[in-house]
């Protein structure tokens, strides 16, 4: 079991809007700034999203994160076959003391 | 123009050690810490630890204390995990992954990843 919480996947018609919720706790997104990783199939991780909201040099603004209490969400426009892919957020947890991802949405282009 | 470049995969019995190590290039290597992250194939990611490049401070994740170990090599930008008593649910594709400078909570370049199979 993940400490973040996300759901096992997603999916919407290429050109429309997706979002990816994160649960988890006051440790963790609560008090510590989330990042959100992009993993295409067979390669590493790519941050799109970086401290809840910002997006990293390179990374087109159809991307965006927010923010709410213990939750953050990413949000996807105009949907493109390329942007299917496995999402996962991250966040430092002060409790576990260490790093902590979520479990990561397949995101399904349909 | 920033680059980590991994060790290859590697194959070993249950009970080995292995090596991976993270050569990076394009940016100095002691401003940013090393992270090691890996992946269980058709899971999710799993953290296992940072190094602090500078002073070679560690932290690791409790699963992993004891068994894994960060070193660096800064005359050669290089990082490297060891991971001992190895068992068959340590194989995984592994990563190291730089943290943004002056930042340690997030993870903006990535290696291409090492796969370590453990196998009888």
């Amino acid at each position: 079991q993940s400490v973040l919480t996300q759901p096992p996947s997603v999916s919407a018609d290429p050109g429309q809007k997706v979002t990816i919720s994160c649960s988890g706790s006051s440790s963790n997104i609560g008090s510590n700034y989330v990042s959100w990783y992009q993993q295409l199939p067979g390669t590493a991780p790519k941050l799109v999203i970086v401290d809840d909201y910002q997006r990293p040099s390179g990374i087109p603004d159809r991307f965006s994160g927010s923010k709410s209490g213990t939750s953050v969400t990413l949000g996807i426009t105009g949907l493109q076959a390329g942007d299917e892919a496995y999402y996962y957020c991250g966040s430092w947890d002060r409790s576990l003391d260490m790093f902590v991802f979520g479990g990561g949405t397949k995101l399904t282009v349909l | 123009q920033v680059h980590l470049v991994q060790s290859g995969a590697e194959a070993k019995r249950p009970g080995a050690s292995v090596t991976v190590s993270c050569e990076t290039s394009g940016y100095t290597f002691t401003d940013c810490y090393i992270h090691w992250v890996r992946q269980a194939p058709g899971q999710g990611l799993e953290w296992l630890g940072w190094m602090s490049t500078k002073s070679g401070v560690t932290k690791y994740a409790r699963k992993f204390q004891g068994r894994v170990t960060l070193t660096r090599d800064t005359s050669i930008s290089t990082a490297y995990m060891d991971l001992t008593n190895l068992r068959a649910d340590d194989t995984a594709v592994y990563w190291c992954a730089r943290v943004g400078p002056r930042r340690n909570d997030f993870f903006d370049y990535w290696g291409q990843g090492a796969l370590v199979t453990v196998s009888s």
